[in-house]
């Protein structure tokens, strides 16, 4: 089983809708999360981080992480053409682990006009 | 302008012939990491260091090598490349926080024949 699990996607929308990317993890010591976008043919950049459980905004992004289910999401309102791009979940334990980045697969999200 | 810089940012060889990645950055980061991505399996990582003359392996070290002798420098060298290691490369850097906040070179594609 992989540390950390994404739906690969693709996943296609219209301009306006409310998007739901997810990640589920099996290593209950994470307790740093990260979303990271990636534009085609660019290094990852990062988006969104949060420590532990709870939510947390970010004007049109909101991350969420439960940890007691080992899942966390980023939800994006309002998509916009300019979404377009590959998310990905990223996990670290932090601490004297903090240099061991896991990485979910990434979901690819094309946001049509 | 604060920048991570990899060079190749494309490179065509063939099996066995050594060669090496160069990365840089200019930000005085601790932190530099060597990651691999490949369709389906997301961002791997290779190596990591997080300061001078300290690296460790991450998930995927095997048929590479790493050096940091000086801070903003972060080699990653293939002494024997295969076709499996054909792949696009992305070296990393951050200040070291726990967030794991990471900033991203261009990226290396590398096809080994």
């Amino acid at each position: 089983q992989k540390e950390v699990e994404q739906d690969p996607g693709p996943l296609s929308v219209p301009e306006g809708a409310i998007v739901s990317l997810n990640c589920t993890y099996s290593n209950s010591a994470f307790q740093y999360f990260m979303w990271y976008r990636q534009y085609s043919r660019k290094g990852p950049e990062l988006l969104m981080y949060t420590y532990s459980s709870g939510n947390k905004e970010d004007g049109r992004f909101t991350a969420q992480v439960d940890k007691s289910s080992k899942y966390i999401s980023l939800f994006i309102r309002d998509s916009q053409p300019s979404d377009s791009a590959t998310y990905l979940c990223a996990l670290t334990a932090g601490g004297t682990s903090y240099g061991k980045l896991t990485f979910g697969q990434g979901t690819i999200l094309t946001v049509h006009p | 302008e604060a920048q991570v810089t990899q060079n190749p940012r494309y490179l065509i060889t063939v099996t066995g012939k050594k060669l090496t990645v160069t990365c840089s950055q200019n930000m005085n980061h601790e932190y530099m990491s060597w990651y691999r991505q490949d369709p389906g399996l997301g961002l791997r990582q290779i190596y990591y260091s997080m300061n001078v003359e300290v690296t460790d392996k991450g998930d995927v070290p095997e048929g590479y090598k790493v050096s940091r002798k000086e801070k903003r420098n972060f080699p990653l060298i293939l002494e024997s490349p295969s076709p499996n290691q054909t792949s696009l490369y992305f070296c990393a850097s951050s200040r070291g926080t726990p967030t794991g906040e990471l900033f991203f070179g261009e990226g290396s594609r590398l096809t080994v024949l």
